[in-house]
């Protein structure tokens, strides 16, 4: 079954430090997705990227960047000079070709960032 | 674009009583809707899937009977707790999944309900 792990619980930067939030997964299908979302403190879920299984490219939006390694499995997210409104739970998330409707969203980290 | 609404967003009610969530796609169809359960500090749960014009299919360990889901249309699902208990409490979420209904659409979630059961 997909699994996905967090095992950063919680971190707590200065701003304008640079962070990285690791997400490591297990799956047994070739074709999936991952996913990035921030919640902040609102409740709301922010989309945040989607990639598939077949592009390790790393993409770079702004101060985020997304780092797919598949010989790792893992999907890490860095933010870079962090600032105070990037505090929230941030949640990596798989979803399975095969496995219609299934999205598994790892434990989620707390990004604390003090001014 | 891709706006997910969820009404109303903060509920409190008496044990016992039933409650209707409603969760809409307010820019784009969507034949696909979910309905997450998320405890504080925990991640989001899955309850239910729903697709439009057939019955929900449910995780296991959820109650059917308990979580009743609707899926009238394209735009709109409803989840109505029923017989609500103090243990019912949580921040309800539910997503909408865009493009064609594929599997690995990317979901678009609603701001959440926050059901207090006294």
């Amino acid at each position: 079954a997909q699994k996905v792990t967090q095992a950063q619980t919680e971190i707590s930067v200065v701003e304008k430090e640079d962070v990285t939030l690791d997400c490591v997964y297990e799956t047994r299908d070739t074709t999936y997705y991952l996913f990035w979302y921030k919640q902040p403190p609102s409740g709301e879920l922010v989309f945040l990227i989607r990639r598939n299984s077949f592009d390790e490219q790393n993409e770079i939006s702004g101060r985020y960047s997304w780092n797919f390694q598949k010989s790792t499995s893992s999907f890490n997210f860095t933010i870079t000079a962090s600032q105070v409104v990037d505090s929230a739970v941030y949640f990596c998330a798989l979803s399975e070709a095969y496995n219609n409707n299934d999205m598994r969203f790892g434990a989620g980290t707390r990004l604390t960032v003090k001014p | 674009g891709a706006v997910v609404s969820q009404h109303p967003s903060r509920v409190i009610c008496k044990s016992g009583t039933s409650v209707k969530i409603e969760c809409r796609s307010l820019d784009f169809q969507a034949t696909t809707m979910f309905w997450y359960r998320q405890f504080p500090k925990k991640s989001l749960m899955l309850m239910a899937t729903s697709n439009e014009g057939s019955k929900a299919t449910y995780e296991q360990g959820v109650e059917k009977d308990k979580f009743l889901i609707n899926h009238a249309s394209l735009t709109l699902s409803t989840l109505t707790v029923t017989s609500a208990h103090p243990e019912d409490s949580s921040f309800y979420i539910c997503s909408a999944r865009m493009g064609r209904g594929r599997s690995t659409d990317t979901q678009y979630f609603g701001p959440g309900t926050r059901l207090t059961v006294l």
